[in-house]
């Protein structure tokens, strides 16, 4: 267990519907981030907070938001999905902005019909 | 472009023999190199890092790496396969981004140990 929780574990949803991710990062950390993991993408780096504030961007989507909160859980936010947005979404978390270690959770599958 | 790769998509190894799975990378400056092991259905799990300092890297369940800056490899290794080892393996990298680092990945090598 990586300590790094993520909720829900499973979504199912329909096409142009918007979904919640949440995160909550290990005990300490401040650095939270988000990536896609897709069959034909691979690991994608979507996007980083740290300590409530975005410090790096990867290939995130402009349909899709993420923030962080004063009590250092994150939310990941998915709008007018299509069919290709289905895949694996992780948050990880590190203590430090630098992320020379990063832990990550098991995942919230997304499955858009 | 500064990147990391896995040449291999699959590799296959006898239980008890040992393992080789390849990295390589291209990153301007001094790269910070990882590798992460995922199960099926789990999450990733950080097996090891190189950061500085010894080109040799152990890591978690027997896994070690070497650092081979003439190569710009990050091989990750293990002297004797057990069957559950097998799962999907990362190699990662930290690359700076105008000062702002996120962690980069391959694109997975997957190790099936046969019996």
């Amino acid at each position: 267990d990586s300590g790094v929780t993520q909720t829900p574990k499973h979504l199912i949803t329909a096409t142009g519907q918007r979904v919640t991710l949440r995160c909550s990062p290990r005990s300490g950390d401040l650095s939270v981030y988000w990536y896609q993991q897709s069959l034909d993408q691979g690991l994608q780096f979507l996007i980083q907070y740290y300590n409530g504030e975005e410090r790096a961007k990867g290939n995130i989507l402009e349909r899709f938001s993420a923030q962080q909160f004063p009590d250092l859980h994150s939310e990941l936010n998915l709008s007018s999905l299509e069919l290709g947005d289905s895949a694996l979404y992780f948050c990880a978390s590190s203590p430090t902005p630098s992320g020379n270690t990063i832990y990550f959770g098991e995942g919230s599958w997304l499955t858009v019909v | 472009a500064q990147s990391v790769a896995q040449p291999e998509d699959q590799v296959n190894v006898a239980e008890g023999n040992p393992l080789t799975v390849k990295c390589t990378y291209s990153v301007s400056g001094n790269p910070y190199l990882f590798w992460y092991v995922q199960y099926p259905n789990r999450g990733l799990q950080f097996l090891l890092k190189y950061i500085t300092g010894d080109n040799l890297v152990k890591g978690s369940y027997g896994f070690e790496a070497e650092f081979n800056k003439s190569q710009t490899s990050f091989h990750l290794k293990k002297p004797s396969a057990l069957v559950s080892d097998s799962a999907l393996y990362f190699c990662a990298v930290i690359i700076m981004d105008t000062g702002r680092r996120a962690l980069t990945f391959g694109s997975g090598t997957r190790l099936q140990v046969q019996p």
